[in-house]
């Protein structure tokens, strides 16, 4: 299995142009999450699915759009984006099933700037 | 709102010192305290966790003190190496989707 994927790796976006983050994970997971991360900061969550066809907002989700039309996909959708989307962007996924495992998998990360 | 506090921001130990990291929770519903570490350019990976259930757990080198009285939950490395150097992410669950709530994070160097 390759986990969770993300892509691009590396991303240079001027003021006001949109842009998708990629993420695609293949464990069957019904949960999935976008964060952010900021240098001392720690993680943002900014938005987050329970399963395909839901999407609820995290702590952060001002200017950011997402979907989740498959189990295996969750893009980021950014809109006109602003240098304070300077980040890196995370994408994790986890299984709820009983008293199982609580466990987040992490992607190895998308680093955006906008300049 | 900061509802994980993580101490301290960054630290330096020495090759088989010990390395202790600690977090505060203000939330008394949290039910599942992760450890995440980080290493550089890499997405954050679970190191362990605990349940306020118990006070303590140990993985190999790794242990997670839990002071339920006082909302507290520490990270203790023994025998610190060099391998050790990351960021290390406290957590807590707050149910709902499986969320989780950062800390901070703390940059640990292990010095030869």
């Amino acid at each position: 299995n390759a986990g969770v994927t993300q892509t691009p790796k590396f991303r240079i976006l001027k003021i006001g142009q949109s842009m998708t983050l990629q993420c695609t994970q293949d464990m069957n997971h019904n949960y999935m999450y976008w964060y952010r991360q900021d240098p001392g900061m720690g993680l943002k969550l900014i938005y987050y699915s329970v399963g395909a066809g839901i999407t609820d907002k995290g702590e952060v989700p001002n200017g950011y759009n997402v979907s989740r039309s498959t189990t295996e996909d969750f893009p980021l959708r950014l809109e006109l984006a602003a240098p304070s989307q300077t980040s890196v962007y995370f994408c994790a996924s986890s299984y709820r099933g009983g008293t199982g495992s609580l466990e987040q998998y992490f992607g190895p990360g998308t680093r955006l700037t906008v300049t | 709102q900061q509802q994980v506090k993580q101490s301290p921001q960054s630290l330096i130990v020495q090759k088989g010192g010990i390395s202790i990291i600690n977090c505060a929770y203000e939330n008394t519903a949290f039910d599942y305290f992760p450890w995440y570490q980080q290493f550089p350019g890499k997405g954050p990976a679970l190191l362990i966790a605990i349940r306020p259930d118990v006070s303590e757990k140990k993985e190999g080198r790794f242990t997670i003190s839990f002071n339920k009285s006082a909302k507290q939950f520490s990270l203790h490395i023994m025998d610190s190496q060099p391998g050790d150097s990351a960021t290390y992410f406290c957590a807590s669950y707050t149910g709902g989707g499986n969320k989780l709530t950062f800390g901070t994070g703390t940059q640990l160097k292990v010095e030869l």
